[in-house]
């Protein structure tokens, strides 16, 4: 157990609607984390945030958003969903920035997203 | 556009044999060089690298970055069953932000 707690597991919704995905990070993990991961893209970074504020931005879709609460919790909000979407979604934490303090991510078991 | 590329692509191994994952990049701006094991669900993280001709070891893991050539190396001695997952290469990178390329993964497969 990574420490990282992701909900829901499992997802469900048909196209066109709009969900949100929730990550807690490990206490005292400043930094957040979002990937996606789908079979014929593999793992792609979409995002971080450290201590609230956008940090990094990677392939994220413009129907996609997310922030980072005062309380370090995170979501990821996926509007206008496509089949396309459906997909793995990870969340990670890490103490610091990965690259300044030279500290690994944990990740969270994931929430699987099935578009219909 | 900003790549990283994983050989092989897949592979099977006995127990008890080495291996040697590749993963070569084209970036913007690198910043660091990480891998991660992925077995049924969260990747983990094995090694970060920066610096060129350092070898990262832990237990019978080792990498090692060459800058100048832009690729990593990822070394597995005495492969175990449970070393059998998915090995990510991801690369950091800035282009006005911070961002990371992961590779597609090298599939490792130990038979006992």
């Amino acid at each position: 157990d990574s420490g990282v707690t992701q909900t829901p597991k499992h997802l469900i919704t048909a196209t066109g609607q709009r969900v949100t995905l929730r990550c807690s990070p490990r206490s005292g993990d400043l930094s957040v984390y979002w990937y996606q991961q789908s079979l014929d893209q593999g793992l792609q970074f979409l995002i971080q945030y450290y201590n609230g504020e956008e940090r990094a931005k990677g392939n994220i879709l413009e129907r996609f958003s997310a922030q980072q609460f005062p309380d370090l919790h995170s979501e990821l909000n996926l509007s206008s969903l496509e089949l396309g979407d459906s997909a793995l979604y990870f969340c990670a934490s890490s103490v610091g920035v990965v690259r300044d303090l030279n500290t690994e991510a944990f990740f969270g078991q994931g929430t699987r997203l099935t578009v219909v | 556009e900003d790549k990283v590329v994983q050989s092989p692509l897949s592979l099977v191994v006995h127990e008890g044999d080495t291996v040697t994952l590749n993963c070569s990049y084209e970036v913007t701006n690198f910043r660091s060089l990480l891998w991660y094991k992925q077995e049924k669900k969260a990747p983990t993280f094995l090694f970060m690298l920066t610096s060129s001709g350092i070898e990262k070891k832990s237990g019978r893991l080792s990498s090692i970055l060459d800058k100048k050539e832009l690729f990593s190396i990822l070394n597995i001695t005495a492969t175990q069953t449970g070393d059998s997952a998915i090995y990510l290469c991801a690369v950091e990178a800035t282009s006005g932000t911070y961002k990371y390329i992961f590779g597609t993964g090298t599939r490792l497969k130990v038979l006992a």
